[in-house]
Protein backbone atom coordinates (compact mmCIF):
# COMPACT_ATOMS: atom_id res chain seq x y z
CA UNK A 1 0.00 0.00 0.00
CA UNK A 2 1.18 3.42 -0.92
CA UNK A 3 2.34 5.66 1.89
CA UNK A 4 3.37 9.42 1.97
CA UNK A 5 4.99 11.13 4.61
CA UNK A 6 5.57 15.21 4.57
CA UNK A 7 8.78 16.98 6.12
CA UNK A 8 10.22 19.98 6.38
CA UNK A 9 10.16 23.02 8.43
CA UNK A 10 7.44 24.01 10.66
CA UNK A 11 8.16 27.63 11.12
CA UNK A 12 8.43 30.33 7.93
CA UNK A 13 8.87 33.79 8.56
CA UNK A 14 6.54 36.45 6.79
CA UNK A 15 8.21 36.77 3.01
CA UNK A 16 9.91 33.76 3.28
CA UNK A 17 9.77 30.67 1.35
CA UNK A 18 7.93 27.60 2.41
CA UNK A 19 9.39 24.25 1.70
CA UNK A 20 7.92 20.21 2.23
CA UNK A 21 8.74 17.26 0.60
CA UNK A 22 6.51 13.94 0.34
CA UNK A 23 8.19 10.87 0.35
CA UNK A 24 6.49 7.79 -0.87
CA UNK A 25 6.72 4.18 -0.01
CA UNK A 26 4.82 1.31 -1.05
CA UNK A 27 5.15 2.67 -4.49
CA UNK A 28 7.15 4.61 -7.16
CA UNK A 29 6.64 8.05 -8.05
CA UNK A 30 7.59 7.24 -11.77
CA UNK A 31 4.32 5.27 -11.68
CA UNK A 32 1.73 6.38 -14.23
CA UNK A 33 0.25 8.81 -11.49
CA UNK A 34 0.23 12.34 -10.85
CA UNK A 35 1.04 13.49 -7.23
CA UNK A 36 -0.68 16.99 -5.38
CA UNK A 37 -0.55 19.20 -2.38
CA UNK A 38 -3.20 20.28 -0.71
CA UNK A 39 -3.52 22.42 2.67
CA UNK A 40 -6.08 23.53 5.21
CA UNK A 41 -6.00 26.58 7.13
CA UNK A 42 -6.64 25.84 10.85
CA UNK A 43 -10.27 25.20 11.92
CA UNK A 44 -11.20 25.89 7.95
CA UNK A 45 -12.02 24.16 4.24
CA UNK A 46 -9.42 22.42 1.85
CA UNK A 47 -7.71 24.14 -0.79
CA UNK A 48 -6.27 22.54 -3.58
CA UNK A 49 -2.81 23.81 -4.06
CA UNK A 50 -1.17 22.07 -7.66
CA UNK A 51 -0.44 18.54 -9.27
CA UNK A 52 2.57 16.92 -10.71
CA UNK A 53 3.09 13.98 -12.99
CA UNK A 54 5.76 11.81 -13.14
CA UNK A 55 7.49 13.01 -16.14
CA UNK A 56 7.45 16.87 -14.33
CA UNK A 57 4.44 18.33 -16.23
CA UNK A 58 2.02 20.89 -13.20
CA UNK A 59 -0.85 22.16 -12.90
CA UNK A 60 -1.34 24.87 -10.47
CA UNK A 61 -4.37 26.53 -8.92
CA UNK A 62 -4.71 30.00 -10.20
CA UNK A 63 -4.91 31.25 -6.95
CA UNK A 64 -1.30 29.94 -5.66
CA UNK A 65 0.29 30.12 -9.62
CA UNK A 66 2.36 33.11 -9.41
CA UNK A 67 4.10 31.48 -6.17
CA UNK A 68 4.06 28.03 -5.99
CA UNK A 69 6.25 25.36 -7.68
CA UNK A 70 6.17 21.61 -7.43
CA UNK A 71 9.01 19.40 -8.33
CA UNK A 72 9.34 15.50 -7.98
CA UNK A 73 12.88 13.90 -7.64
CA UNK A 74 12.81 10.50 -8.98
CA UNK A 75 15.56 9.08 -7.78
CA UNK A 76 14.49 9.37 -3.59
CA UNK A 77 11.01 9.02 -4.46
CA UNK A 78 10.11 12.41 -3.16
CA UNK A 79 8.20 15.74 -4.56
CA UNK A 80 8.01 18.74 -3.20
CA UNK A 81 6.29 22.19 -2.94
CA UNK A 82 8.02 25.74 -2.59
CA UNK A 83 5.89 28.86 -1.46
CA UNK A 84 7.02 32.41 -1.85
CA UNK A 85 6.02 35.49 -0.18
CA UNK A 86 4.33 33.73 2.25
CA UNK A 87 1.95 35.22 4.67
CA UNK A 88 0.28 34.31 7.89
CA UNK A 89 -2.67 33.97 5.20
CA UNK A 90 -0.29 30.74 4.47
CA UNK A 91 -0.27 29.09 7.34
CA UNK A 92 -2.01 25.66 7.10
CA UNK A 93 -2.14 21.86 7.45
CA UNK A 94 -0.22 20.94 3.90
CA UNK A 95 -0.94 17.73 2.76
CA UNK A 96 0.75 15.73 -0.19
CA UNK A 97 -1.41 12.83 -1.92
CA UNK A 98 -1.74 10.77 -4.95
CA UNK A 99 -3.46 11.93 -7.28
CA UNK A 100 -5.20 9.57 -9.67
CA UNK A 101 -6.41 10.20 -13.16
CA UNK A 102 -8.56 6.50 -14.01
CA UNK A 103 -9.82 5.10 -17.49
CA UNK A 104 -12.30 3.23 -17.17
CA UNK A 105 -14.91 2.68 -19.81
CA UNK A 106 -14.24 5.51 -22.03
CA UNK A 107 -14.12 8.47 -19.38
CA UNK A 108 -11.54 9.57 -16.99
CA UNK A 109 -12.19 9.74 -13.12
CA UNK A 110 -10.32 11.86 -11.10
CA UNK A 111 -9.43 11.72 -7.19
CA UNK A 112 -7.01 11.47 -4.30
CA UNK A 113 -6.80 7.97 -2.67
CA UNK A 114 -3.39 8.23 -0.29
CA UNK A 115 -3.18 10.69 1.75
CA UNK A 116 0.10 12.04 4.20
CA UNK A 117 -0.78 12.83 7.66
CA UNK A 118 -0.23 16.75 7.31
CA UNK A 119 2.31 19.04 8.24
CA UNK A 120 1.31 21.91 10.14
CA UNK A 121 3.44 25.50 8.81
CA UNK A 122 2.96 28.20 10.50
CA UNK A 123 4.18 31.77 9.18
CA UNK A 124 5.46 33.54 11.79
CA UNK A 125 7.85 36.28 12.97
CA UNK B 1 -14.54 28.92 -12.47
CA UNK B 2 -16.76 25.78 -10.84
CA UNK B 3 -17.50 26.79 -7.13
CA UNK B 4 -19.38 24.31 -5.10
CA UNK B 5 -21.87 24.79 -2.30
CA UNK B 6 -22.67 22.25 0.53
CA UNK B 7 -25.48 22.28 2.68
CA UNK B 8 -26.41 21.88 5.67
CA UNK B 9 -23.32 23.25 6.96
CA UNK B 10 -24.28 21.36 10.54
CA UNK B 11 -26.08 18.02 10.76
CA UNK B 12 -26.91 16.88 13.92
CA UNK B 13 -28.27 13.55 13.89
CA UNK B 14 -28.01 10.29 15.96
CA UNK B 15 -26.51 7.16 15.71
CA UNK B 16 -28.25 5.11 13.15
CA UNK B 17 -30.15 7.62 10.99
CA UNK B 18 -30.02 8.39 7.44
CA UNK B 19 -27.57 11.23 6.93
CA UNK B 20 -28.20 13.15 3.84
CA UNK B 21 -25.69 15.59 2.44
CA UNK B 22 -25.86 17.47 -0.49
CA UNK B 23 -23.11 19.72 -2.91
CA UNK B 24 -24.18 21.90 -5.35
CA UNK B 25 -22.47 23.51 -8.04
CA UNK B 26 -22.52 26.73 -9.78
CA UNK B 27 -23.11 25.16 -13.45
CA UNK B 28 -23.63 21.78 -14.78
CA UNK B 29 -20.46 19.71 -14.88
CA UNK B 30 -19.53 15.82 -15.44
CA UNK B 31 -20.30 13.19 -12.75
CA UNK B 32 -17.59 11.43 -13.64
CA UNK B 33 -15.57 14.44 -11.90
CA UNK B 34 -17.01 14.20 -8.33
CA UNK B 35 -15.26 12.53 -5.17
CA UNK B 36 -16.65 12.79 -1.64
CA UNK B 37 -14.06 12.87 1.22
CA UNK B 38 -14.32 12.27 4.69
CA UNK B 39 -12.31 14.19 7.41
CA UNK B 40 -12.33 13.31 10.91
CA UNK B 41 -10.20 15.50 13.57
CA UNK B 42 -6.37 15.35 13.11
CA UNK B 43 -6.52 12.93 10.76
CA UNK B 44 -5.90 13.47 6.64
CA UNK B 45 -9.14 13.62 4.44
CA UNK B 46 -10.45 9.85 3.49
CA UNK B 47 -11.75 9.09 -0.12
CA UNK B 48 -15.28 8.09 -0.25
CA UNK B 49 -16.63 8.09 -3.23
CA UNK B 50 -15.90 9.00 -7.08
CA UNK B 51 -17.28 9.11 -9.98
CA UNK B 52 -20.41 10.68 -7.61
CA UNK B 53 -21.27 6.84 -6.87
CA UNK B 54 -18.55 4.38 -6.80
CA UNK B 55 -17.39 3.42 -3.57
CA UNK B 56 -13.71 3.47 -2.75
CA UNK B 57 -11.74 0.59 -1.88
CA UNK B 58 -12.96 -0.79 1.85
CA UNK B 59 -15.77 1.63 2.15
CA UNK B 60 -18.60 0.56 4.18
CA UNK B 61 -21.58 0.20 1.87
CA UNK B 62 -23.69 2.35 4.07
CA UNK B 63 -22.21 5.26 2.14
CA UNK B 64 -23.75 5.74 -0.99
CA UNK B 65 -23.33 8.75 -4.03
CA UNK B 66 -25.56 9.90 -6.60
CA UNK B 67 -26.73 13.18 -8.60
CA UNK B 68 -26.15 14.21 -12.14
CA UNK B 69 -26.12 18.18 -13.76
CA UNK B 70 -25.55 20.31 -10.21
CA UNK B 71 -26.58 18.91 -7.76
CA UNK B 72 -24.81 15.57 -5.97
CA UNK B 73 -25.47 13.90 -2.72
CA UNK B 74 -23.67 11.59 -0.51
CA UNK B 75 -26.18 9.44 1.68
CA UNK B 76 -24.91 7.42 4.93
CA UNK B 77 -27.61 4.84 5.56
CA UNK B 78 -27.47 4.32 8.93
CA UNK B 79 -24.96 6.49 10.59
CA UNK B 80 -22.70 4.59 12.85
CA UNK B 81 -20.51 6.24 15.64
CA UNK B 82 -17.37 6.78 13.67
CA UNK B 83 -19.01 8.37 10.92
CA UNK B 84 -19.37 11.99 12.56
CA UNK B 85 -17.02 13.59 10.89
CA UNK B 86 -16.86 16.98 8.44
CA UNK B 87 -17.37 15.85 4.56
CA UNK B 88 -16.07 17.54 1.90
CA UNK B 89 -17.05 17.54 -2.23
CA UNK B 90 -14.45 17.66 -5.09
CA UNK B 91 -14.74 18.82 -8.56
CA UNK B 92 -12.00 18.39 -11.24
CA UNK B 93 -12.20 20.36 -14.38
CA UNK B 94 -9.33 22.00 -16.91
CA UNK B 95 -6.67 21.00 -14.61
CA UNK B 96 -7.93 22.42 -11.53
CA UNK B 97 -9.66 20.86 -8.41
CA UNK B 98 -11.69 22.60 -6.05
CA UNK B 99 -13.34 21.33 -2.56
CA UNK B 100 -16.69 22.74 -1.55
CA UNK B 101 -16.87 24.05 2.06
CA UNK B 102 -17.81 20.81 4.02
CA UNK B 103 -21.16 19.65 6.27
CA UNK B 104 -20.55 18.64 9.29
CA UNK B 105 -21.89 15.72 10.92
CA UNK B 106 -22.02 15.86 14.41
CA UNK B 107 -24.32 13.97 17.16
CA UNK B 108 -27.30 14.83 18.10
Amino acid sequence: QVQLQESGPGLVKPSGTLSLTCAVSGGSISSLNWWTWVRQPPGKGLEWIGEIYHSGTTNYNPSLRSRVTISLDNSKNQFSVSLNSVTAADTAIYYCARDVHYYRSGTYYYYFDYWGQGALVTVSS
Amino acid sequence: DIVLTQSPGTLSLSPGERATLSCRASQRISSNFVAWYQQKPGQAPRLLIYGASSRFTGIPDRFSGSGSGTDFTLTISRLEPEDFAVYYCQHYGTSLFTFGPGTKVDIK
